[in-house]
């Protein structure tokens, strides 16, 4: 059972565009996401987390996004650039249980 | 550099082999976490500690796996008798447990990547 869902495995984007990478999860006991950039041989990178009491969270060209009664989640990258080039996965934790459960991936292409 | 940091970076071994694998987490960071990822999936929990002390193990780890942080600083994960199946990236992370009611973020070391031949 799929609990933090990426239904997107792949996107690709214009340069200066803006990337948007969608996450759904199904456990209602998820009250804290994160988002994780991956390059090639290397570790997931955090990059930005929003707890459940919150709906948007920012951090210089990236902006969270948290729609709890949709179960949805949302990273938007502004502008976008070519080292953004990576995979990104969502991940969710309940509160007190630091255990992530991590989504799939989408592997974000940006075109120069 | 003071991230996590995992050794072997690479290991080939043979069928009914033992591996160990290392993790030196963040100094000071008191949580310590393994996760396996396959190819096209995201990284799955096995197991993580609180200092010395092993909290919580996933129904994935097996009875031929085995976790210590005998210090409460570095850890190992041992894999006894691999076979295929346990072919992944192992990834380590840790997290300072600031308490609270906060949930703590977790940094990733660059991982082990263990082939089974």
């Amino acid at each position: 059972d799929q609990q933090v869902k990426q239904n997107s495995p792949s996107l690709s984007v214009q340069e200066g565009r803006i990337s948007i990478l969608n996450c759904d999860y199904t456990n209602s006991m998820f009250d804290y996401f994160l988002w994780y950039k991956k390059y090639p041989a290397e570790g997931p990178t955090f990059l930005i987390s929003i707890s459940s009491i919150k709906d948007k969270n920012e951090d210089g060209r990236f902006t969270v996004f948290l729609n709890k009664s949709a179960k949805h989640l949302s990273l938007h990258i502004v502008p976008s650039q070519p080292g953004d080039s990576a995979v990104y996965f969502c991940a969710a934790s309940p509160f007190g249980n630091e255990k992530l459960t991590f989504g799939t991936g989408t592997r974000l292409t940006i075109i120069p | 550099d003071t991230g996590v940091s995992q050794n072997p970076r690479h290991k080939i071994t043979k069928r009914g082999q033992n591996v160990t694998f290392r993790c030196d987490p963040i100094s000071e960071h008191n949580r310590l976490y393994w996760y396996r990822q396959t190819l096209g999936q995201g990284p799955e929990f096995l197991t993580y500690f609180q200092n010395e002390a092993q909290l919580e193990k996933s129904r994935l780890l097996s009875d031929r796996f085995s976790a210590e942080r005998p210090k409460g600083s570095f850890s190992t994960l041992e894999i006894q008798r691999t076979e295929q199946g346990d072919s992944a990236m192992y990834l380590c992370a840790s997290s300072p447990s600031l308490g609270g009611d906060r949930t703590d973020t977790q940094y990733f070391g660059p991982g082990t990547r263990l082939t089974v031949l």
